[in-house]
């Protein structure tokens, strides 16, 4: 059965760096979000992207946060400079249609230390 | 706006016992869609199941079952003689009809299932 993948599944990183989360989404899908998950809470939608744009994004996605889908096949969160909240767990979902299920990749943990 | 309240923080059973997780929503819109994720300790998000506003049969997937109630504004969980392997955090969510639908989660419900 085809999934999302997510690389790397650990990433550690100083405050103020740059990181890039990689996804690859299911090939037929049209519809990509992330989500993150601080550790032990809820899961929090970030942003969705659709068409080759930002369709939505939650109060959390600031300035420092952007997406981009640079090919046909990767769909990457880029966090600018580094907080240590941003630590947390952040899980890269795609659809194929606006209202089936949401399939999740495996999640990268984020650590910023 | 919407929102999806799980009460239950933690709930701790022993096997073989039946297990009822509870999930409320709150939207405006008159279509929408209530999903069931599961999060084992290994902490990938496993889907479950979902369902229309418009369709409040419940359904039963082996060991699993689920309770939708428009009147009400809930879609309950129920896993029948629960195992260890049941042991995970339980999230409910909702998604309204049109735009972009992204998933509101519930705080989630750990179930820890003892031997």
């Amino acid at each position: 059965e085809p999934e999302v993948t997510q690389t790397p599944s650990h990433q550690v990183t100083q405050m103020g760096q740059e990181v890039i989360l990689r996804c690859v989404p299911i090939s037929n899908h049209l519809y990509f979000y992330w989500y993150r998950q601080i550790l032990g809470q809820k899961v929090e939608f970030l942003v969705s992207f659709y068409n080759n744009e930002i369709s939505e994004k939650s109060e959390i996605f600031d300035d420092q946060f952007s997406v981009e889908r640079p090919d046909g096949s990767n769909f990457t969160l880029k966090i600018r400079s580094t907080k240590l909240e941003d630590s947390a767990m952040y899980f890269c979902a795609s659809r194929d249609s606006s209202n089936s299920p949401l399939h999740f990749g495996n999640g990268t943990r984020l650590t910023v230390t | 706006a919407q929102k999806v309240t799980q009460a239950q923080t933690e709930i701790s059973v022993v096997e073989k016992e039946d297990v009822t997780l509870d999930c409320v929503y709150e939207t405006r819109d008159t279509t929408y869609y209530l999903f069931w994720y599961k999060q084992p300790p290994s902490g990938e998000l496993v889907f479950l199941i979902r369902r229309n506003s418009f369709d409040e049969q419940n359904e039963i997937s082996g060991r699993y079952s689920w309770n939708f109630q428009k009147s009400t504004s809930s879609f309950n969980f129920t896993i029948t003689a629960s195992q260890v392997v049941d042991s995970a955090v339980y999230f409910c969510a909702l998604s309204e009809s049109g735009g972009y639908n992204k998933l509101i989660f519930g705080a989630g419900t750990r179930l820890a299932v003892h031997p």
